[in-house]
C-alpha cells in the first residue's frame, strides 16, 4: 500500500519558474526522502527530512515537513528543462526496519 | 564509486513463463531491497534483506515470487509463473549499515508479460 500521496499529479511549468510538489502521508515517521526519476538516470535520492525538522535546504531544493498535519513539500526554484521527471516523497516509518513506502509522484515538465 | 547493478535491463515473456532478474549491490552495503513499480505509481517495496536474511517479505507474493541472496551479496529475483499483472520495472536498491536511511537504485529491469 501507498504511504504518501503526491499533489499535483502533474505539474508544468516554464523554464525559471519555481516548481511546488506536496506530500502528505498518514503514519507517524522516522523521516521523509524525496527521490528523483527519470529515462535517463533512475530513481535518485534528492534530500532527507527527519521528524524532527521542519525545513531544509539543498543547492536549488527547500523541502519542509509539517509533522502535525502529516505533509511536506518539495520547492524547486529556478527550474531548468534537466529538472524535468517524476518526483516521489518516500516515508520511513518509527520502526527500525529502514523501510521506504513511496507515494504516488508528480509527474513535473519544466517547458524550455 | 560503481553503482548498483542490474540485469536485464527489458525481459519480454510470455504469461504462465518463469523469469529472473540478476542484483549486484554497491560494495559493502549490507541491506538489499527489490521493488516492483507499476506503470504510474511509486515503487512499492516487494522484499528486504540485511546480509543474506530476509528483514521483510510482507509484500512479495509467496506463492510466484521467490528471492535470494546468496552470502549477503548478489541477490536474485524470480517469477514463476508469470501474470500479465507483472508486467513492471523491477528496482534493486542497496543501503549501508550505518544507519543511513538513503537508499541508492539500480537502473531497473522493465518486465513485459504478454
Amino acid at each position: 500500500s501507498q504511504q504518501g500521496e503526491e499533489d499535483p499529479q502533474a505539474l508544468s511549468i516554464q523554464e525559471g519558474e519555481n516548481a511546488t510538489m506536496n506530500c502528505s502521508y498518514k503514519t507517524s515517521i522516522n523521516n521523509l526522502q524525496w527521490y528523483r526519476q527519470n529515462s535517463g538516470r533512475g530513481l535518485v535520492h534528492l534530500i532527507l527530512i527527519r521528524s524532527n525538522e521542519r525545513e531544509k535546504h539543498s543547492g536549488r531544493l527547500r523541502v519542509t515537513l509539517d509533522t502535525s498535519k502529516k505533509s511536506s513539500s518539495l520547492l524547486i526554484t529556478a527550474s531548468r528543462a534537466a529538472d524535468t521527471a517524476s518526483y516521489f516523497c518516500a516515508t520511513v516509518a518509527l520502526d527500525s526496519s529502514y523501510k521506504l513506502i513511496f507515494g504516488s509522484g508528480t509527474r513535473l515538465l519544466v517547458r524550455p | 564509486e560503481a553503482g548498483v547493478a542490474q540485469s536485464p535491463r527489458y525481459k519480454i515473456i510470455e504469461k504462465r513463463q518463469s523469469v529472473a532478474f540478476w542484483c549486484n549491490p554497491i560494495s559493502g552495503h549490507a541491506t538489499l531491497y527489490w521493488y516492483q513499480q507499476i506503470l504510474g505509481q511509486g515503487p512499492k517495496l516487494l522484499i528486504q534483506f540485511q546480509n543474506n536474511g530476509v528483514v521483510d517479505d510482507s509484500q512479495l507474493p509467496k506463492d510466484r515470487f521467490s528471492a535470494e541472496r546468496l552470502k549477503g551479496v548478489d541477490s536474485t529475483l524470480k517469477i514463476q509463473p508469470a501474470k500479465l499483472e507483472d508486467s513492471a520495472v523491477y528496482l534493486c536498491a542497496s543501503s549501508a549499515t550505518s544507519g543511513s536511511h538513503e537508499q541508492f537504485f539500480g537502473p531497473g529491469t522493465r518486465l513485459t508479460v504478454l
